[in-house]
């Protein structure tokens, strides 16, 4: 089936640095990707979608310039958090869009575990 | 606006006893929902959905859910579990096929033996 590799499963990192998340779609084309943030005991809240070749529409609240989001290939799409701090500590999730009209579905990275020291 | 609201935060039962992981949504149109399983520190897997088409659905290890449109809801069932279901259960809606998902807070789903 399709698979998303989401690299790293784990970081952890210093306040104030930046750290890069790759989801990358091993076996089908990924036109939009959606990025999740998760934090625990609770549910997935989505911070933003983006379409390959364009910029990503964020969700409410969630700062753009924080969380850049690339999807330059049909391959490849990175979030990567900036000037991170203790609060941006949580559990990353992309998920990629399989399938057109009404056969469709959603696959899910395997999630990334940020802690910023 | 359109929400999820799963019902249950917590539901604990015995090894090979049935049990059901309840769902509603809040939406006055057509939507697509989806139940999917998430393992400690992993991504989700999904494990059945509804698009269009017969209301029951059957799904991956035994589960499988039912779209109520009356009752707005689309609650999982599996009538034995395993200790290996433990783990937490969300259930996803969207308004428009393709667009993101929305999930609903979660149901932590512990078998005991």
């Amino acid at each position: 089936g399709a698979v998303v590799s989401q690299h790293p499963s784990r970081v952890i990192c210093k306040s104030g640095t930046s750290v890069k998340i790759e989801c990358r779609s091993l076996d089908f084309q990924a036109t939009t990707m959606f990025w999740y943030r998760q934090f625990p005991k609770q549910s997935l809240m989505l911070m933003a979608t983006s379409n390959e070749g364009s910029k990503a529409t964020y969700e409410q609240g969630v700062e753009k310039d924080k969380f850049l989001i690339n999807h330059a290939s049909l391959t490849l799409s990175t979030l990567t958090v900036t000037s991170a701090h203790p609060e941006d500590s949580s559990f990353y999730i992309c998920s990629a869009r399989l399938g057109q009209g009404l056969n469709y579905g959603y696959t899910f990275g395997s999630g990334t575990r940020l802690t910023v020291v | 606006a359109q929400s999820v609201t799963q019902l249950d935060s917590q539901v604990p039962v015995f090894e090979e006893a049935p049990v059901e992981l309840r769902c509603n949504y809040s939406s006055s149109v057509s939507v697509y929902l989806f139940w999917y399983v998430q393992y400690p520190n992993q991504g989700l897997q999904l494990l059945l959905k509804y698009l269009s088409g017969s209301t029951l659905v059957k799904g991956i290890n035994g589960f499988e859910a039912e779209f109520n449109k009356s009752q707005t809801s689309f609650h999982l069932r599996k009538p034995s579990v395993h200790i290996s279901d433990t783990a937490e259960y969300f259930c996803a809606v969207n308004l428009q096929a393709g667009t993101a998902l929305i999930f609903g807070k979660g149901t932590t789903l512990s078998v005991s033996s």
